[in-house]
């Protein structure tokens, strides 16, 4: 089956600076990788995703890049503020199968 | 609110007992995942259904836990005789089938029951 690993687990920056979030997965058929947040007490919502036909995806100050070549993909958050400070989760999947999810990286935005 | 709901969001019970968790999933969703969340970890898979049909059970699903969606709308997860192991959260998510192929489609999760036993 798929395994995916996320690091780091966890990651502090200061209010501005860029963050940084990667993931590795197995199974080269995977196809979907998907980007959640979660917030402490709340539930995991998705921030952004990817399709493996595409290498990069922007949205505002999100971005996520996908090498398929080297199974892994990651997660960058510029301008970071203190309100992006959550746990984030990878997962990949392909088609209806079950995603698998990374273990999650705490990022913490000091003002 | 359209979202995903669960019910209870909390609940303690006494090592032994019975439980049984509420998912209503997105109206028009025909996907339910349940996942269990632990500190610190991922959310990981426990079944899955397509409408009524439970498609997917994880090797994590001991036989004391089962689950079912009646008519293909809600869905509860029971677990009988419940161990101190079994404490953490309890997500549902619901998503689209979206068009037929090798295509996933973003999951939509509910706010999770927290499950205590003591």
């Amino acid at each position: 089956g798929e395994n995916v690993e996320q690091h780091p687990s966890t990651l502090s920056v200061q209010e501005g600076d860029s963050a940084v979030i990667k993931c590795t997965y197995s199974d080269s058929a995977s196809n979907y990788f998907p980007w959640y947040k979660q917030e402490l007490g709340k539930r995991p919502q998705l921030i952004i995703d990817i399709r493996s036909n595409v290498g990069e995806k922007k949205d505002q100050r999100i971005a996520v890049t996908l090498n398929k070549t080297a199974k892994h993909f990651s997660l960058h958050i510029t301008e970071t503020q203190p309100e992006d400070s959550a746990v984030y989760f990878c997962a990949a999947s392909r088609g209806s199968y079950i995603p698998t999810f990374g273990r999650g990286t705490s990022l913490i935005v000091h003002p | 609110d359209t979202g995903v709901s669960q019910n209870p969001r909390h609940k303690i019970t006494k090592r032994g007992q019975n439980v049984t968790f509420r998912c209503d999933p997105i109206s028009e969703h025909n996907r339910l995942y349940w996942y269990r969340q632990t500190l610190g970890q991922g959310p990981e898979f426990l079944t899955y259904f397509q409408n009524e049909a439970q498609l997917e059970k994880s090797r994590l699903l001991s036989d004391r836990f089962s689950a079912e969606r009646p008519k293909g709308s809600f869905s509860t997860l029971e677990i009988q005789r419940t161990e101190q192991g079994d404490s953490a959260m309890y997500l549902c998510a619901s998503s689209t089938p979206g068009l037929a192929g090798d295509i996933s489609y973003e999951q939509y999760f509910g706010p999770g029951t927290r499950l205590t036993v003591t």
